[in-house]
């Protein structure tokens, strides 16, 4: 499979649950990000992984926990959530290089509901 | 940071007219814009993208155009179809950086 792939598509969860969405990237990228996109807002950058370190946390609230064991997968923790939360979670990955980076693939999102 | 402005936020065309979205750029060391189309349900797909050593960029229907020295892009989209309707995002990354800074998206409605 090329691309990016995000699972699962749909999550439903209550807010004293754990849940963790998953991004693999198939493309040999150097980078990847999650972002937030809420109906009526613009895209909201979470976080960004380049060669696997963190390199940004937008003020992300610590009920969020990314993980980026290689450069091939994502993943972002979530526990104890708000019904704010809810939204569609997007993954990315692009090729960053001294210079600056490619353009993102992204992923088909994961649609959170958090009730 | 870098921070970019899209107009306009809604866009209604009549179906073969020509569509133009606009974006400003704060930061002079912005070297890369893409821009991306989400259809309704969908990820956002890259469609066109221009680095800053060039001024002009044509894919069929569609082109952008960047003007350094006032720091603003252009999409721009002719024979517009149903299909073309959409939210398209611009975006900015400075050199030497992997983010980019979206806008605030475009929603197109082409009528048919």
């Amino acid at each position: 499979e090329t691309g990016v792939t995000q699972t699962p598509r749909h999550l439903v969860m209550g807010m004293t649950n754990k849940k963790s969405l998953k991004c693999e990237q198939h493309l040999g990228h150097n980078a990847m990000y999650w972002y937030k996109q809420s109906a009526k807002k613009p895209l909201e950058l979470m976080f960004v992984y380049s060669l696997e370190e963190r390199v940004e946390n937008n003020s992300v609230p610590s009920r969020f926990s990314p993980e980026c064991p290689n450069s091939s997968h994502l993943f972002l923790h979530l526990h104890t959530l708000q019904p704010e939360d809810s939204a569609l979670y997007l993954c990315a990955s692009s090729q960053f290089t001294g210079l600056g980076t490619s353009g993102y693939t992204f992923g088909s999102g994961t649609r959170l509901t958090v009730v | 940071g870098e921070n970019v402005e899209q107009h306009p936020s809604t866009l209604s065309v009549q179906e073969g007219d020509s569509a133009v979205i606009k974006c400003t750029y704060s930061d002079s060391a912005s070297n890369y814009f893409p821009w991306y189309k989400q259809e309704l349900g969908k990820r956002p797909q890259l469609i066109i993208d221009i680095r800053s050593n060039v001024g002009e960029k044509k894919d069929q229907r569609i082109a952008v155009t960047l003007n350094k020295t006032a720091k603003h892009f252009s999409l721009h989209i002719t024979e517009t179809q149903p299909e073309d309707s959409a939210v398209y995002f611009c975006a900015a990354s400075v050199a030497g950086y992997s983010t980019l800074t979206f806008g605030k998206g475009t929603m197109l409605l082409v009528s048919p």
